[in-house]
């Protein structure tokens, strides 16, 4: 099937631990994007891709890092440098960067810091 | 910096009532797009706006793009149980970023 697979679903990190969150797409979508998404609020963006080996900083990206190696993988990096991870990550992505292209989202990844 | 703000942030109904949420941005945009979140799940793509004053209908959900393309809504008519969740807006201006409302969750009563 096509899609956005991310993994784990559930990820419990110590203090001062980095964290990778896996997020594969089979669909040849060009963009990609990671989204934080605290119990009960909206989504804020932490990094999209616009084309492989290239990405920008979204709104809270301090305290995370990715990477674009491969067209179909983006993964996600929680660095011991952000404060409050706890939370629900979404992995998504676009067939281009263009305006109105529909976002397609993965299942997410809860992570919680213990 | 745009932003999209979306009202009510609850909204608690009897089945078989009727759900307004409201989108408004601070900038004209180019299209809306509505997103549904079932709870525990990731946001699903309901549908996209792009003309002024367009509205569209999908079964008991109208969606509305305002005349000045800043504002939107959705209205669903005779809530059911399955339209439980979490509604958000996502405007773009032009250009590659998408702005997402921060959502309206609907509480439906059986």
């Amino acid at each position: 099937d096509g899609g956005i697979t991310q993994s784990p679903k559930y990820l419990f990190r110590k203090e001062g631990q980095n964290v990778t969150l896996s997020c594969e797409q089979n669909l040849n979508h060009d963009a990609m994007y990671w989204y934080r998404q605290d119990p009960g609020q909206g989504l804020r963006l932490i990094y999209y891709s616009q084309i492989v080996n290239d990405f920008q900083k979204g709104d809270i990206a301090e305290g995370y890092s990715v990477s674009r190696e491969k067209k179909e993988s983006f993964p996600l990096t929680v660095t011991s440098a952000q404060k409050n991870p706890t939370a629900f990550y979404l992995c998504a992505s676009s067939q281009t960067p263009a305006s109105g292209n529909t976002i397609y989202f993965g299942e997410g990844s809860w992570l919680t810091v213990v | 910096g745009q932003q999209v703000m979306q009202i009510p942030q609850y909204q608690h109904v009897q089945e078989g009532e009727d759900f307004t949420t409201y989108c408004n941005s601070s900038t004209t945009l180019s299209n809306i797009q509505w997103y549904k979140q079932r709870p525990g799940g990731h946001p699903v793509f309901l549908i996209q706006l792009v003309k002024s004053g367009e509205v569209k209908k999908q079964k008991r959900l109208t969606f509305q793009f305002g005349e000045a393309k800043k504002n939107s809504s959705l209205h669903i008519t005779a809530t059911q149980t399955t339209d439980v969740g979490t509604y958000f807006c996502a405007g773009q201006a032009g250009g590659f970023k998408t702005i997402f409302g921060a959502g309206t969750r609907l509480f439906v009563k059986a």
